[in-house]
C-alpha cells in the first residue's frame, strides 16, 4: 500500500494561473518535505515541515507556498507558475528530522505549464 | 553541508555484483550515510543507512571505510530492475530537518 500519496501524478497548468499540488501520508511521520526535480537533475529542496514549523530553503522563490493543516496532509501552492516551474515535485516524509531515520517519497506529480 | 562526490555513471553485467563507491572527505562524527535510488518515472526510494559498521538488508549491503570518509554501496546480483539513479546522501543525527540534500548521483546500467 502506498504510504506517500501525491495527487495528481499529472498536471497541467496554464502560465501564470495557481496550482496546488497535494501529498498524503498514512505514516503519521512528522516531517514532510517539498523537492522540485528538473529533467535529468537531481531533486532539489524547496522547504520541509518539521511538525508545524515551516522551513524555507535560502534560495527558493517567493512563488512556491506550502500549507500543512493537519500531519497527514501537506500541499504545494505555485502561484503564478511560469515555464521554468515545469518539473516533477516530489513529497517525502520523515519520522524525525534526525539522520538515523530515513525518508520516504511518493510517486510526484509532474507538472507542465502551457 | 557536508559533500559527496560520486561517479556520473556505472555499467554492470547482469547477475554481476556492483560496488558503487561515495566519498564523503569532510563527513562529520554525527553523519548518517545514506542511499536512496530513483528508478524512471518514480519518485526516489530508500535503500540503506549506516553511522559506521557495515550493515546489510533485503536489497544492499553498506560498507562503511573505517576512516569514514568513503562508503559503497553493494549489489550482491545486479538485475534489470536495478538500473536507476543511486544517491549517497549524508544525514546529520544532531541538526535536523534539513538535511536530505541530493547530489547528482551515479546513473547505473545494467547489461542483459
Amino acid at each position: 500500500d502506498a504510504m506517500v500519496i501525491q495527487n495528481p501524478r499529472y498536471q497541467v497548468t496554464q502560465f501564470g494561473k495557481p496550482v496546488t499540488l497535494s501529498c498524503s501520508q498514512t505514516l503519521n511521520h512528522n516531517v514532510m518535505y517539498w523537492y522540485q526535480q528538473k529533467s535529468s537533475q537531481a531533486p532539489k529542496l524547496l522547504f520541509h515541515y518539521y511538525d508545524k514549523d515551516f522551513n524555507n530553503e535560502a534560495d527558493t522563490p517567493d512563488n512556491f507556498q506550502s500549507r500543512r493543516p493537519n500531519t497527514s496532509f501537506c500541499f504545494l501552492d505555485i502561484r503564478s507558475p511560469g515555464l521554468g516551474d515545469a518539473a516533477m515535485y516530489l513529497c517525502a516524509t520523515s519520522r524525525e528530522p534526525q539522520g538515523h531515520t530515513e525518508a520516504f517519497f511518493g510517486q510526484g506529480t509532474r507538472l507542465t505549464v502551457v | 553541508d557536508a559533500k559527496t562526490t560520486q561517479p556520473n555513471s556505472m555499467e554492470s553485467n547482469e547477475e554481476e555484483p556492483v560496488h558503487l563507491p561515495c566519498n564523503h572527505s569532510t563527513i562529520s562524527g554525527t553523519d548518517y550515510i545514506h542511499w536512496y535510488r530513483q528508478l524512471p518515472s518514480q519518485g526516489p526510494e530508500y535503500v540503506i543507512h549506516g553511522l559506521t559498521s557495515n550493515v546489510n538488508n533485503r536489497m544492499a549491503s553498506l560498507a562503511i571505510a573505517e576512516d569514514r570518509k568513503s562508503s559503497t554501496l553493494i549489489l550482491h546480483r545486479a538485475t534489470l530492475r536495478d538500473a536507476a539513479v543511486y544517491y549517497c546522501i549524508l544525514r546529520d543525527r544532531a541538526t535536523g530537518a534539513n538535511n536530505l540534500f541530493f547530489g547528482t548521483g551515479t546513473r547505473l546500467t545494467v547489461i542483459p
